[in-house]
């Protein structure tokens, strides 16, 4: 059935360290990959998304790489700052009106 | 509006009851969904309109979820004999084009459901 899972539960790094977030998802007819960012008691919020005929691609300390023969893709983000502390989660459509969404990352960015 | 919006932010209410939470997408957004996110989980879908149609429910629990977009705007989700398992944050999104989940989703801030 449709799934997605991701890696690691929780991430804690330094200030000014790197952190990667890695997700699998199973169904192929995916083609649109969003990560999104929530702030406890808030909305989540998208922060990047990649589509399946681009491996990769940046905005500023976030990037987001795209493996779909192997069916993963990643969340990298570079000089972590303590605002960056929050839960992340990615997603990905296996039909053109279903989201189904990762179980998530809880980052914490020590100062 | 400026982004989508839920109301009430926070909703009480006694095992038994009837609840409707509201949703407000930005205007002109065609997709509309809506979550069911209880605590320490990801969003799990429930329902999508495109403009009036409710095209996919699957995700809905029971037949004790209904949820409706008669005008293709605002929309209602209405949990009738509310249990305690259906106490969770319940969150709305909405996207500009009709192949919604596969175009950035814009979500509320959400509606806090408290069963007692």
């Amino acid at each position: 059935g449709e799934n997605v899972e991701q890696h690691p539960s929780t991430l804690s790094v330094q200030e000014g360290d790197s952190a990667v977030i890695k997700c699998t998802y199973s169904d192929s007819a995916s083609n649109y990959f969003p990560w999104y960012k929530q702030e406890l008691g808030k909305r989540p919020q998208l922060i990047i998304d990649i589509r399946s005929n681009v491996g990769e691609k940046k905005d500023q300390r976030i990037a987001v790489t795209l493996n779909k023969t192997a069916k993963h893709f990643s969340l990298h983000i570079t000089e972590t700052q303590p605002e960056d502390s929050a839960v992340y989660f990615c997603a990905a459509p296996p039909k053109a009106d279903k989201l189904i969404f990762g179980t998530g990352t809880r980052l914490q960015v020590f100062p | 509006g400026a982004g989508v919006s839920q109301s009430p932010r926070y909703k009480v209410a006694k095992r038994g009851q009837d609840v409707a939470l509201r949703c407000d997408p930005i205007s002109g957004h065609v997709s509309l969904f809506w979550y069911q996110q209880a605590l320490g989980q990801g969003p799990e879908f429930l329902t999508y309109f495109q403009n009036e149609a409710q095209l996919d429910k699957s995700g809905l629990p029971s037949d004790r979820f209904f949820a409706e977009r008669p005008e293709g705007s605002v929309s209602t989700l209405k949990i009738q004999r509310t249990q305690k398992e259906d106490s969770a944050v319940y969150l709305c999104a909405s996207s500009p084009v009709g192949i919604g989940a596969r175009q950035p989703q814009h979500f509320g801030d959400g509606t806090r459901l408290s069963i007692l």
